[in-house]
């Protein structure tokens, strides 16, 4: 699986829009990129997942590069409880197989 | 619908003796991941069972091990305990043939070695 690059920690002020970034610079055809969240103590949350299109749902949006190899999550309107750990992970489409989490982006969202 | 439920939701231990944590998929998912997260640390994939048998492990020692029954719901088994086992148990299920729209996780079970 491609590996991710992402910053350790990121602050962002209630109300504002939260801009994860995300590098997959190995990143091959087949594979999708997508988000989670942990927040503290909680199993992970799927956020969202996209190929190649930018993707939005209830969440958040997806934005990926023409090349593919970087991503960034949009939280349009941070509340508090947006505060979790973000990960962007990279998996192959079309076969079933294990997501391999990094260390992800403390988001700390601020009042 | 139901989520992923787990259980127990803690569980303390002591060095040597045997855990068994549990899990209940999503209704109609047929796959099962285990993951452990020392605290602190981040997830570390442990097994994955489909249809009933293992389809991938994890860097993990053989006392890690598990089962999935017909029902599709599943067990974790560490034997020999050791107080570096003492961590978060993550399980989630997913629907192979629609595997592209990701994991969902439960709660955890928090293991505590004494």
């Amino acid at each position: 699986d491609a590996k991710t690059t992402q910053p350790t920690s990121m602050d962002c002020a209630e109300g504002r829009a939260a801009n994860l970034p995300c590098n997959h610079s190995t990143i091959s055809g087949n594979e999708y990129v997508y988000w989670y969240r942990q927040i503290h103590s909680q199993g992970p949350q799927y956020i969202i997942h996209g190929l190649k299109n930018n993707e939005t749902n209830e969440m958040a949006s997806l934005i990926i590069t023409e090349d593919r190899k970087s991503s960034t999550l949009i939280l349009p309107h941070a509340t508090l409880r947006d505060t979790a750990v973000y990960y962007c992970i990279v998996r192959p489409t079309g076969t079933a197989s294990k997501l391999t989490f990094g260390t992800g982006t403390r988001l700390q969202v601020t009042l | 619908e139901a989520g992923v439920t787990q259980s127990p939701t803690h569980l303390i231990k002591t060095r040597g003796q045997q855990a068994t944590l549990r899990c209940s998929p999503i209704s109609g998912h047929t796959s099962v991941y285990w993951y452990q997260q020392a605290l602190g640390l981040g997830l570390q994939f442990l097994l994955w069972y489909d249809e009933g048998e293992e389809r991938n492990r994890g860097n993990f020692p053989p006392r890690f091990s598990g089962r999935q029954f017909p029902n599709y719901s599943s067990e974790l088994n560490v034997n020999a305990l050791e107080l570096e086992d003492s961590a978060l148990y993550l399980c989630a299920s997913s629907l192979l043939s629609r595997d592209n729209y990701g994991y969902t996780f439960g709660s955890g079970t928090r293991l505590t070695v004494v």
